[in-house]
């Protein structure tokens, strides 16, 4: 069974741009889960998704954003990119919300310059 | 809120020595997961622990799980270098977001 994938896996950006990142999870897997990881906070909850609705959402501004489609497939969005966004966003998938294993794709590394 | 405290932060052992990371956590939290996450790679599942008491072993790592005392032990048996890695605990109420601690590092030295 093929795991969680993510693409782009790397991306260079400048400030101000925008980006989106897309996240495809295990087949049959319903749920998203998006993470952001920096040296300096570590690992940080962004949002899930289950069934194209967004369940909980982390503390970030409103410029990160998220969806799911009727395929499970999840993409981020985050506007007006900072210097400080630059990390590894994970995502995460899992048969049910809040499912009990959460399966972790290869990341995507964003620098923003 | 949840927060979920791991210590040490960074462990150096010798091959073949034993050790123990703890993570404490704050509020209830009815699962508690560890994952290993090596340089420039993603998380992996080690162990999943939904209950009081629960203890599961993999090879040279054993996790347990104590709700009372909010803690949960990973332990290490008789390390080798491939052991080497970052090792997270993270824990959650079922249904809501997983809050992780920050990390251990880890390194077996030859």
């Amino acid at each position: 069974k093929a795991g969680v994938t993510q693409t782009p896996r790397y991306l260079i950006k400048t400030r101000g741009q925008q980006v989106t990142l897309s996240c495809s999870p295990i087949s049959g897997h319903r749920s998203v889960s998006w993470y952001q990881q920096t040296p300096g906070q570590g690992l940080q909850f962004l949002f899930e998704y289950f069934s194209e609705t967004q369940r909980n959402k982390g503390n970030f501004p409103g410029r990160f954003s998220g969806r799911q489609f009727s395929n499970s497939r999840s993409e981020m969005n985050v506007s007006t990119l900072e210097l400080g966004d630059s990390a590894l966003y994970l995502c995460a998938s899992s048969l049910t919300a809040g499912g009990e294993t959460q399966y972790f794709g290869p990341g995507t590394r964003l620098l923003v310059l | 809120e949840l927060k979920v405290e791991q210590n040490p932060l960074f462990l150096s052992m010798q091959e073949g020595k034993n050790y123990t990371i703890y993570c404490n956590y704050s509020t209830t939290s009815d699962r508690l997961y560890w994952y290993r996450q090596d340089p420039g790679k993603s998380l992996e599942s080690l162990f999943v622990l939904l209950s009081n008491g629960a203890v599961k072993q993999e090879g040279r790592l054993m996790a347990s799980l104590d709700t009372k005392a909010r803690l949960s032990t990973l332990h290490i048996t008789a390390a080798v270098h491939d052991l080497s890695a970052t090792y997270f605990c993270a824990g959650g109420r079922r249904g809501n977001k997983l809050v992780f601690g920050a990390g251990t590092i880890l390194r077996v030295k030859s």
